[in-house]
């Protein structure tokens, strides 16, 4: 099965620092790549879509330039938390859209999230 | 604005019954309803995932059930193991843009 992968998987970092997490697609192309936020015990929250070569697209309610999305390539996109505070630690989940997979003329895989802990 | 909506929260089976987790969406124009598992600490799998105009989908264990003129499908595990307990999320995606039901945490008795 088509494989993507996040770095870190676990990240710590103190109050006011920027922290970056990779996802990135390990066997095939990604034109477009999501990412979102998963409190404990909940549903995951799409923050934004990110597509390659052009600005993501972000939910309402979710802050562009907190959250910083770069879809340098087709198979790298990269969320920066800037200037973290400690609400926003959580689960970051990123996933890819593979086209034509199967039966599917686009299947959705997820990466294995990153826990982000601002002290 | 919850699009899919998702039941039940939490479930209790016992080893070898049959688990069904149901849910229902709002928007006709999805076109992909994938099926995810969740450990704790790791991102969704996917699991299982049907078109519209298919009705049953099944791999395994794993049946997903689709009726369409009601905006409902389900997943049926059968013969539920105790490795099977996780959490559960259905989705519905419109192009890759997808929205989640809220999950359902499944535990397996042995």
């Amino acid at each position: 099965g088509a494989v993507v992968s996040q770095h870190p998987s676990r990240v710590i970092c103190k109050s006011g620092t920027s922290v970056k997490i990779e996802c990135r697609s390990l066997d095939f192309q990604a034109t477009t790549m999501f990412w979102y936020r998963q409190f404990p015990k909940q549903s995951l929250m799409l923050m934004a879509t990110s597509n390659e070569g052009s600005k993501a697209t972000y939910e309402q309610g979710v802050e562009k330039d907190k959250f910083l999305i770069n879809h340098a390539s087709l198979t790298l996109s990269t969320l920066t938390v800037t200037s973290a505070h400690p609400e926003d630690s959580s689960f970051y989940i990123c996933s890819a859209i593979r086209p034509g997979g199967g039966d599917f003329s686009y299947e959705q895989y997820f990466g294995p999230g990153t826990r982000l802990t601002v002290t | 604005q919850q699009q899919v909506k998702q039941s039940p929260q939490s479930l209790i089976v016992q080893k070898g019954g049959i688990s069904i987790i149901n849910c229902a969406y709002e928007n006709t124009a999805f076109d992909y309803f994938p099926w995810y598992q969740q450990f704790p600490g790791k991102g969704p799998a996917l699991l299982i995932a049907i078109r519209p105009d298919v009705s049953e989908k099944k791999e395994g264990r794993f049946t997903i059930s689709f009726n369409k003129s009601a905006k409902q499908f389900s997943l049926h595990i059968m013969d539920s193991q105790p490795g099977d307990s996780a959490t559960y999320f259905c989705a519905a995606s419109m192009g890759g843009d997808m929205r989640f039901g809220a999950g359902t945490r499944l535990t397996v008795k042995p």
